[in-house]
């Protein structure tokens, strides 16, 4: 399987703050990589796919970069409901590996 | 409007048999896959298999392969996930969700079952 490692493992930032998460991927995934938010008791929702294609509703703060291993999910502007826990999935090969996530706090 | 609506919560004891299910509605389910995703308390996601409903094709996770069985009944447009023995460590929230394709990243999830496994 294609191991992901996502860093930091969490993060404390304040409503304004511009926040970057990363992702690596053992080999080569191409730009197959999607990104998740999840809230606490909620089902994980899809926001990028194709490393940098934003999901239709979500917001356009939302930003993804990167193909091959490294990859980037920037929120620009953080407000107060993105306050969550951050996956990154390859797409590249099932099974579709996640990410350990990333949690974004408030500061 | 899609929508996977999941089986509720259950709480069963060690050895005990369960199947929980996942209905899909506002869509072609037969030209859609779906999968599987365990998420321990308090941990990350991990994909557990997918089965395309068309034809019943089922791809598992090596770290789930032979601990649970996927199913589909595409007359009521409803897939399945079951365990033969449960195990303590099988306590976990539980997740359906579409994709398009076997890799793709899933776009509509269901509202998650709760199973708690527990003497």
């Amino acid at each position: 399987d294609i191991q992901m490692t996502q860093s930091p493992s969490s993060v404390s930032a304040s409503v304004g703050d511009r926040v970057t998460i990363t992702c690596r991927a053992s080999q080569g995934i191409s730009s197959w990589l999607a990104w998740y938010q999840q809230k606490p008791g909620k089902a994980p929702k899809l926001l990028i796919y194709a490393a940098s294609s934003l999901q239709s509703g979500v917001p356009s703060r939302f930003s993804g970069s990167g193909s091959g291993t490294d990859f980037t999910l920037t929120i620009s502007s953080l407000q107060p409901e993105d306050f969550a826990t951050y996956y990154c999935q390859q797409a590249n090969s099932f099974p579709g590996t996640f990410g350990g996530g990333t949690k974004v706090e408030i500061k | 409007e899609v929508q996977l609506v999941q089986s509720g919560a259950e709480v069963k004891k060690p050895g005990e048999s369960l199947k929980i299910s996942c209905k899909g509605s506002g869509y072609s389910f037969t030209s859609y896959w779906i999968g599987w995703v365990r998420q321990m308390p308090g941990k990350g996601l991990e994909w557990m298999g997918i089965i395309y409903p068309g034809d019943s094709d089922t791809r598992y996770s090596p770290s789930f392969q032979g601990q649970v069985t996927i199913s589909a009944d595409k007359s009521i447009s409803t897939a399945y996930l079951q365990w033969s023995s449960l195990k303590a460590s099988d306590t976990a929230m539980y997740y359906c969700a579409r994709l398009r394709y076997s890799s793709n990243p899933p776009d509509y999830w269901g509202q998650g079952t709760l199973v708690t496994v527990s003497s």
